[in-house]
């Protein structure tokens, strides 16, 4: 069974579409995390929820919102999706404080 | 949280040990060293973590200089499948819940 999935592996639209990514974990942790990996390959954290509730926000647009309906579930709601929002998102989910963090398999964004 | 220096490039032989290193010379002491590593195509797996002592773990072996700035992780006999970009990030143990990536090391083990 797969510990952090993502739905949908590729994810093609274009600019000023809305599009949506799916976050599950099944390790029944109580953080999840989005971090975006840009076209230089470098990670950086988006967003960290904890029990559902927002803990970082990492100076990302509003027009990126994430939703948690529980402490299973992290997605990310985009609208008016731009060129450079393309790129490579993960999920990641740990027990709060926890030194290990487990990352989904990435959703590769590309906006037309 | 530390900055933290590696070397963009390496290679290693199938078979032998890889020796990843990596300086950290602003790390403050309750601060941990964490290695992940991301193989082409996949999400970040976690390594390897310590704060002072050396640590092992069926992945790899990771050794702190004893005046914290530097560490080595040590894959003990690096295999075709250990290709991947290494990443060395150093951050608070038990509080802050974010990683942040540098550029990390690319390995390539040849075999």
């Amino acid at each position: 069974d797969t510990a952090v999935s993502q739905t949908p592996k590729y994810l093609v639209t274009q600019m000023g579409n809305d599009k949506s990514i799916k976050c599950e974990q099944n390790l029944g942790h109580d953080t999840m995390y989005w971090y975006k990996q840009d076209s230089k390959k470098f990670l950086k954290i988006m967003f960290s929820y904890n029990n559902k509730e927002l803990i970082i926000n990492e100076t990302v647009p509003n027009r990126f919102s994430p939703k948690s309906p529980d402490k299973a579930h992290l997605n990310l709601h985009i609208n008016s999706l731009e060129l450079g929002d393309s790129a490579v998102y993960f999920c990641a989910s740990s027990h709060r404080g926890a030194y290990e963090q487990y990352f989904g398999p990435g959703t590769r964004l590309t906006v037309t | 949280d530390a900055k933290t220096t590696q070397p963009p490039s390496m290679d290693c032989a199938e078979g032998r040990a890889a020796n990843l290193p990596c300086n950290h010379s602003t790390i403050s002491g309750n601060e941990y060293v964490y290695w992940y590593r991301q193989i082409h195509s996949q999400g970040p797996q976690y390594i390897i973590h310590g704060l002072k002592n050396n640590e092992t773990n069926e992945m790899a072996s990771l050794i702190i200089t004893e005046d914290r700035k530097s560490s080595t992780l040590i894959l003990p006999h690096a295999t075709l499948r250990d290709t991947a970009v290494y990443y060395c990030i150093v951050r608070l143990g038990a509080a802050g819940n974010k990683l942040t990536f540098g550029g990390g090391t690319r390995v390539l083990v040849k075999p």
